[in-house]
C-alpha cells in the first residue's frame, strides 16, 4: 500500500528566508509524487509533480521540490519565502499503475510566514 | 490548470435532511471523478471514486447508501448526503480527473457542510 508522511504539522519561517516542508513516500513501484497548496476554505491547488527525469521539479509561484529515490523523498522548497505563501501544504503519492488511480495524501504541515 | 467549480459553497441544513453537492469541470471532460471529505487540520480522505456511466467505488468504512454518488456525464457528478448527521459536518472536496496516472488532479473549492 502507497503511503505518505509529513512529519511536520507546523513549518515557521521569516520571509525572506528559504523554506523546507518534508515528505517521505512508500510505495512498491515507481511513484508519482505532486504537492498542493490549501488555502483557508478552499481546495487544493496544483503546485508540482515528479513523473520522470530531473530529480529537481520547479511548480508555480517559485516552488521546487526534489526527489531522492535512495531516500524516498520528495521536499518542497523555496529560496525566499512571502508571507502569502502561509497555506496548507499537501504531499501526495500515486503509484505508476497506468491508471487513473488514487491520490494518497499526507497529514499536510502548515506554513507560516511572518515578516 | 483546469477549472472545476462546486456548488453550493457552503450549506447549513438540519439534521435529518438531504443535501446535494455538485462539482462541474468547466474546461475538460473528466472520465473519473474522486470525491474527498476533509476534517479540520486533517488530510483529505478520499470516500469513493467514480467514472462516467458506472457505479462508484467506496472507500473502506464509507456508507454508499448514506454518501450517493452520481458520475451522469463526462462534466458533471453529484454527492448527495442522505439523512444528515451533525457528524457529517465536514469540507466536501471533489477531483475530476483523466485516466493518465501521471496527469495532476484538479480539485474543486470544497463545500463547507453543516448540520444542525
Amino acid at each position: 500500500a502507497q503511503s505518505v508522511a509529513q512529519p511536520e504539522d507546523q513549518v515557521n519561517v521569516a520571509e525572506g528566508n528559504p523554506l523546507t516542508v518534508k515528505c517521505t513516500y512508500s510505495v512498491s513501484g515507481n511513484p508519482y509524487l505532486f504537492w498542493y497548496v490549501q488555502y483557508p476554505n478552499r481546495g487544493l491547488q496544483f503546485l508540482l509533480k515528479y513523473i520522470t527525469g530531473d530529480n529537481l521539479v520547479k511548480g508555480s509561484y517559485g516552488f521546487e521540490a526534489e526527489f531522492n529515490k535512495s531516500q524516498t523523498s520528495f521536499h518542497l522548497k523555496k529560496p525566499s519565502a512571502l508571507v502569502s505563501d502561509s497555506a496548507l501544504y499537501f504531499c501526495a503519492v500515486r503509484e505508476d499503475t497506468g491508471t487513473a488511480s488514487k491520490l494518497t495524501f499526507g497529514t499536510g504541515t502548515r506554513l507560516q510566514v511572518t515578516l | 490548470g483546469a477549472v472545476v467549480s462546486q456548488h453550493p459553497s457552503r450549506v447549513i441544513c438540519k439534521s435529518g435532511t438531504s443535501v446535494k453537492i455538485e462539482c462541474r469541470s468547466l474546461d475538460f471532460q473528466a472520465t473519473t471523478m474522486f470525491w474527498y471529505r476533509q476534517f479540520p487540520k486533517k488530510s483529505l480522505m478520499l470516500m469513493a471514486t467514480s467514472n462516467e456511466g458506472s457505479k462508484a467505488t467506496y472507500e473502506q468504512g464509507v456508507e454508499k447508501d448514506k454518501f450517493l454518488i452520481n458520475h451522469a456525464s463526462l462534466t458533471l457528478s453529484t454527492l448527495t448526503v442522505t439523512s444528515a448527521h451533525p457528524e457529517d459536518s465536514s469540507f466536501y472536496i471533489c477531483s475530476p480527473a483523466v485516466r493518465l496516472a501521471d496527469n495532476e488532479q484538479f480539485f474543486g473549492p470544497g463545500t463547507r457542510l453543516t448540520v444542525l
